[in-house]
């Protein structure tokens, strides 16, 4: 196991709400980066979060947002859930912004 | 244009059987590769680094050819327990973070 935890497992909401995921980083990492994988395709990179400031962003629109607290854990927030929102979650902690990156559980999300 | 693109699966293989799997990346800037595996409903986990050199690890090998931006792996004396998706990753650093791009995965079945 990687040591990357992952909250909620699975989670179900509705179009037009509010979700929020959690994500504990591996000791001693301090960077988090998180992805979205939709069914039958790779992981798509969101953002990352590195000292507790984004670092970095995909092409996502800016309902996705994100935290990160001074212990590292991370959260992602998405306003006003879509139905193509629905996906596997994935964070990934690592020791720096250029370090190998590991995977948690992912939490996945189904928008009705 | 997809930044990394695979082979369409499935790829139905017997056990014993060798069976190869090609990738492209578009982005002459990326800079390393690696070939996750994806087990059903799990976060992807890291198989190996992919180097120009090759590097073989067990039954597996891989060979990246900068020139052509092109990633292999061969799987050899397949096993049940190789059957999973593939995913082929490049890492872009740009802007003072690491993206990790992964294609759409190529997913295999070992069969008895």
């Amino acid at each position: 196991e990687t040591g990357v935890t992952q909250s909620p497992t699975h989670l179900i909401k509705t179009r037009g709400q509010q979700v929020t995921l959690r994500c504990s980083s591996q000791s001693g990492h301090n960077t988090v980066s998180w992805y979205q994988q939709a069914l039958g395709q790779g992981p798509q990179f969101i953002f990352q979060y590195y000292r507790e400031e984004e670092n970095g962003r995909g092409n996502f629109p800016p309902r996705f947002s994100g935290l990160q607290f001074p212990n590292y854990s991370s959260e992602l927030n998405v306003n006003a859930l879509e139905l193509d929102d629905s996906a596997l979650y994935l964070c990934a902690s690592s020791r720096g912004p250029q370090e190998t990156q590991y995977f948690g559980p992912g939490t996945r999300l189904l928008v009705l | 244009r997809k930044e990394v693109e695979q082979d369409p699966g499935p790829f139905n293989v017997p056990e014993g059987a060798t069976v190869a799997f090609n990738c492209t990346y578009s982005n002459s800037a990326s800079q390393s590769f690696f070939w996750y595996r994806q087990d059903c409903r799990k976060e992807p986990k890291l198989l190996m680094s992919v180097y120009s050199s090759g590097n073989e690890d067990g039954r597996f090998t891989a060979q990246l050819n900068r020139a052509s931006q092109y990633i292999s792996l061969l799987i050899r004396d397949s096993k049940l327990s190789d059957s999973a998706t593939y995913l082929c990753v490049v890492n872009l650093f740009s802007g003072g973070y690491n993206k990790l791009i992964f294609g759409a995965g190529t997913r295999l079945a070992v069969h008895p």
